[in-house]
């Protein structure tokens, strides 16, 4: 079945520095991909998607490109912010009936000034 | 804010106890989707329902039951709870033709005592 896997957390990093959370998928045919953010007693946001190989998303400084050929959508930013402390998922929706979405365990990113 | 409402915010009741926990999705959307979040098993995804009729069941327990109303609110039951059922439930919906964009309510935190 679908299964996405991505790094442990938590992650730990200063204002400024560049923040990599890598996520893997594992499905068959062409999967939409996702990343959804989560702040501290709120629900899941989206944050970008990619629903075919190469597309980019970003949305507020975030990018990841779906690598077809690593099976990948890594998220990146150049220069976090502490406002950007939450836990963040990496997702993909497969080609199966239905519209689920399968999720990673989540990364918790903490950004201190 | 996402637009879809879940309603109670909280909820702490007992073993054997049952609930519900109820969602409104986006204005205009057809599609709601439940899914829960526990310490152990990450984000799961639970049912689907589409303009009414279930459309897609995953990891839902016999013990738990949906269903989505004519003004397309949607509440999911949970019955003989036990202490492993305590997790965040979280409810999203789609808007027609964007099979691949779910928005997320802020979830029902459900504690069993």
């Amino acid at each position: 079945g679908d299964s996405v896997t991505q790094m442990e957390g938590p992650v730990t990093l200063s204002e400024e520095a560049f923040l990599t959370i890598n996520c893997t998928y594992t499905a068959t045919g062409y999967p939409s991909l996702f990343w959804y953010v989560q702040y501290p007693g709120e629900g899941l946001q989206l944050l970008l998607k990619a629903t075919k190989a190469d597309d980019k998303g970003s949305n507020k400084g975030f990018e990841a490109t779906y690598r077809k050929e690593t099976t990948s959508f890594h998220l990146e930013k150049g220069s976090v912010q502490v406002s950007d402390s939450a836990v963040y998922f990496c997702a993909l929706q497969g080609e199966a009936a239905g519209n689920k979405l399968t999720f990673g365990g989540g990364t918790r990113v903490l950004v201190k000034p | 804010d996402s637009g879809v409402t879940q309603t109670p915010k909280h909820l702490i009741t007992a073993t054997g106890q049952r609930v519900t926990l109820r969602c409104s999705p986006r204005s205009g959307d057809l599609s709601v989707y439940w899914y829960q979040q526990s310490l152990d098993q990450g984000l799961q995804f639970l049912i689907q329902y589409y303009n009414g009729e279930e459309r897609a069941k995953g990891n839902i327990l016999e013990r738990f039951s949906a269903q989505q109303f004519p003004d397309l609110h949607s509440e999911l039951n949970l019955s003989s709870l036990e202490l492993g059922d305590s997790a965040l439930y979280f409810c999203a919906s789609s808007p027609r033709g964007e099979r691949d964009t779910q928005y997320f309510g802020p979830g029902t935190r459900l504690t069993v005592l």
